[in-house]
C-alpha cells in the first residue's frame, strides 16, 4: 500500500515548455487535490477533482489543467510554463465523509524550477 | 470565499507542556469541515485531525485534540505534552461544501528541551 505518490520529485524546466505531473492513490479515494506551496506559505489549491471524469477549480487555477480518467489517477499539466509557477506542487487525496474517518493523505510533493 | 487564519507565526512550548494553535474561520456555509496537517523541516504534509461542523463532539486524536468553537468559529489545536518532534509548521484548513480547500497561511511550532 503505497499510498500517494508523485512522479517526478524534481524537475527544471525552460519558460514555455510544458510538462504533466502524475499523481496515484491506491486507497480508492474519490477526492484527489492538487496544492502548490511557496516558500513561507500555506497551500494554495490549484485543482481538485470529486471523482474519476470530474474536475473543479480551485483558488489557483491559471496556467494549469487537470485530468481524472481513473480513479487513482490525477494529472496536472502545464502548457507552457513560466517562472511564476516554480513551486513546489503536492498532491492530496481524501477519504469520504459519509461515515467513517475522514483524512486526506499527501503526497511527497514535487519541486518544480521554471527559468 | 471562505478565508482561514492563523494569527500566530510563532509559538514556543516547553518540552512535555500543552500548547494551543490558533485558527479561526470564515465561511456562510453549514456543512464544512476543518483540518490540521504538520509539517516538519523535511517537507512532507502529515494529516492530523478533522473535525466536521455537525460534529457534537471535539475531535481527539492520541496527543492532538481540536477545540472546536462553531459560533466563534475557531478551530483550534490542542497538542499535549509537547515533544522535541513536534517542532514543526502547522497549518489549520478548511473544506467548503463544495469540496474546495482553503489553509491558513501557518504556525512554526517549537519545542523547547
Amino acid at each position: 500500500n503505497a499510498g500517494v505518490t508523485q512522479t517526478p520529485k524534481f524537475r527544471v524546466l525552460k519558460t514555455g515548455q510544458s510538462m504533466t505531473l502524475l499523481c496515484a492513490q491506491d486507497m480508492n479515494h474519490e477526492y484527489m487535490y492538487w496544492y502548490r506551496q511557496d516558500p513561507g506559505m500555506g497551500l494554495r489549491l490549484i485543482h481538485y477533482s470529486v471523482g474519476e471524469g470530474t474536475t473543479a477549480k480551485g483558488e489557483v487555477p491559471d496556467g494549469y489543467n487537470v485530468s481524472r480518467l481513473k480513479k487513482q489517477n490525477f494529472l496536472l499539466g502545464l502548457e507552457s510554463a513560466a517562472p511564476s509557477q516554480t513551486s513546489v506542487y503536492f498532491c492530496a487525496s481524501l477519504t469520504p465523509t459519509s461515515g467513517g474517518r475522514t483524512a486526506q493523505y499527501f503526497g511527497p510533493g514535487t519541486r518544480l524550477l521554471v527559468l | 470565499a471562505q478565508k482561514i487564519t492563523q494569527t500566530q507565526p510563532g509559538m514556543f512550548v516547553q518540552e512535555k507542556e500543552a500548547v494551543t494553535l490558533d485558527c479561526t474561520y470564515d465561511t456562510s456555509d453549514q456543512s464544512y469541515g476543518l483540518f490540521w496537517y504538520k509539517q516538519p523541516s523535511s517537507g512532507e504534509m502529515i494529516f492530523l485531525i478533522y473535525q466536521g461542523s455537525y460534529d457534537e463532539q471535539n475531535a481527539t486524536e492520541g496527543r492532538y485534540s481540536l477545540n472546536f468553537q462553531k459560533a466563534r468559529k475557531s478551530a483550534n489545536l490542542v497538542i499535549s505534552a509537547s515533544q522535541l518532534g513536534d517542532s514543526a509548521m502547522y497549518f489549520c484548513a478548511m473544506r467548503d461544501n463544495n469540496n474546495d480547500m482553503r489553509f491558513g497561511a501557518g504556525t512554526r511550532l517549537t519545542v523547547k528541551p
